[in-house]
């Protein structure tokens, strides 16, 4: 079975902030894919990032950065500097290269307040 | 980059009533599709697997007489809501998996929001 923890619910910052996301994941399988997914209020899901199982390096992108380790199973997303349209709910998932499905967090909402 | 559409992006609906909603690859074939179904302030939750030309596979606890999955062809699939009551509404999403792409390779349709009254 495969599981995914976002355990941060809600989190609220002020502008210029930094700010990270937490994720944990459970899987039985050797290989497979990491996501983060911003959701805006219009609903439509925005790919962020893809990481798979034998990747362990880290990645910056712009503001964005994400840190994997395996050894704890997780994926934190971390943004610097944030701005108020970084709001949204932040998903986390995992994809499983057996079953090819996918396993979502319970989202974290951020709030970026001026 | 891969597009997948959905129709409606919104519907309301009298209970009882079916409703159906229709996730299209537009620029790539997809042998596969997941419908995904999210109620307010939840997480995404996969309903079941559709693969072109077979029957959908579902998730436990999700009734495959209530949401009936066609996967007619490469780049089509539709989610029937039978008989619809106010506890289906939700937002319903699909993704598409290209053909000959690895099962990391999903793209996400932009939702329909479904509230039956």
């Amino acid at each position: 079975a495969q599981k995914v923890t976002q355990a941060q619910t809600e989190i609220s910052v002020v502008e210029k902030e930094d700010v990270t996301l937490d994720c944990v994941y459970e899987t039985r399988d050797t290989t497979y894919y990491l996501f983060w997914y911003k959701q805006p209020p219009s609903g439509e899901l925005v790919f962020l990032i893809r990481r798979n199982s034998f990747d362990e390096q880290n990645e910056i992108s712009g503001r964005y950065s994400w840190n994997f380790q395996k050894s704890t199973s997780s994926f934190n997303f971390t943004i610097t500097a944030s701005q108020v349209v970084d709001s949204a709910v932040y998903f986390c998932a995992l994809i499983s290269t057996n079953a090819g499905k996918s396993t979502f967090g319970d989202g974290t909402t951020l709030t970026v307040k001026p | 980059g891969a597009v997948v559409s959905q129709h409606p992006s919104w519907v309301i609906c009298k209970s009882g009533t079916s409703v159906k909603i229709e996730c299209r690859s537009l620029d790539f074939q997809a042998t596969t599709m997941f419908w995904y179904r999210q109620f307010p302030k939840q997480s995404l939750m996969l309903m079941a697997t559709s693969n072109e030309g077979s029957k959908a596979t579902y998730e436990q606890g999700v009734e495959k007489d209530k949401f009936l999955i066609n996967h007619a062809s490469l780049t089509l699939s539709t989610l029937t809501v039978t008989s619809a009551h106010p506890e289906d509404s939700s937002f319903y999403i699909c993704s598409a998996q290209a053909r000959g792409a690895s099962t990391d390779t999903q793209y996400f349709g932009p939702g329909t929001r479904l509230t039956v009254l």
